[in-house]
């Protein structure tokens, strides 16, 4: 039968490659907002966050991209390498202070060397 | 290493039997909490305490699940007469409480306890 959930989106990039991760939100409310990076066998690890009253926040190598209008978040990734191969999920947070995310389905980065 | 750390890293049990699971988080932090993860899936929120309290429980946390933190420290999860549907991933993280909205939220996640029921 059908394994739900095992197929994961995938994103392919060549080290060096700039790559780009897409996340759909579900709640208009949320107003913070955060990317995981879990590699196999490890838990989640934070990567960066960002706060709805912002479109676009930088870190080492990676920038998220806010677009409440259509509830869309994005991670850059600058010069990808072997290293970031790993699931990335977004993950949502509503007003409230109990910043109990609400995690994404998650894509799987590839980098081939 | 998030200096996070749960034991056992896997468990295999047969139906029915009861299992606890151990989270150590770290030492500083005063928020710890628990999440369930199947494969292909993002983490679901199971608990949270903050120090001993136990502030919040998701739906999704069943009669069979109980979560201490008796100390405010380290906490157990466990699960009795579990079931094949409970086989997954059990996560931990902690954090420190920052003030809403304006501190940062990052949480420490654990290396996860693979749980298999047969």
């Amino acid at each position: 039968g059908e394994s739900v959930g095992l197929h994961l989106p995938t994103l392919s990039v060549q080290e060096g490659d700039n790559s780009i991760i897409n996340c759909a939100y579900s709640n208009s409310a949320s107003d913070y907002f955060i990317w995981y990076k879990q590699e196999s066998g490890k838990g989640p690890q934070f990567i960066i966050d960002i706060r709805s009253n912002m479109d676009k926040r930088q870190g080492q190598r990676v920038t998220v991209l806010l677009n409440k209008t259509v509830k869309h978040l994005s991670l850059q990734i600058a010069a990808t390498q072997p290293g970031d191969s790993a699931v990335y999920f977004c993950a949502e947070n509503t007003p409230g202070g109990s910043y109990i995310p609400t995690f994404g389905r998650g894509t799987s980065l590839i980098v081939h060397p | 290493d998030t200096g996070v750390s749960q034991d056992p890293r896997h468990k295999i049990t047969k139906r029915g039997q009861n299992v606890t699971f151990r989270c150590d988080p770290i030492s500083e932090h005063n928020r710890l909490y628990w999440y369930r993860q199947t494969l292909g899936q993002g983490p679901e929120f199971l608990t949270y305490f903050q120090n001993e309290a136990q502030l919040e429980k998701s739906r999704l946390l069943s009669d069979r699940f109980s979560a201490e933190r008796p100390k405010g420290s380290f906490s157990t999860l466990e699960i009795q007469r579990t079931e094949q549907g409970d086989s997954a991933m059990y996560l931990c993280a902690s954090s420190l409480r920052g003030d809403y909205p304006n501190a940062a939220h990052e949480q420490y996640f654990g290396p996860g306890t693979r749980l298999t029921v047969t």
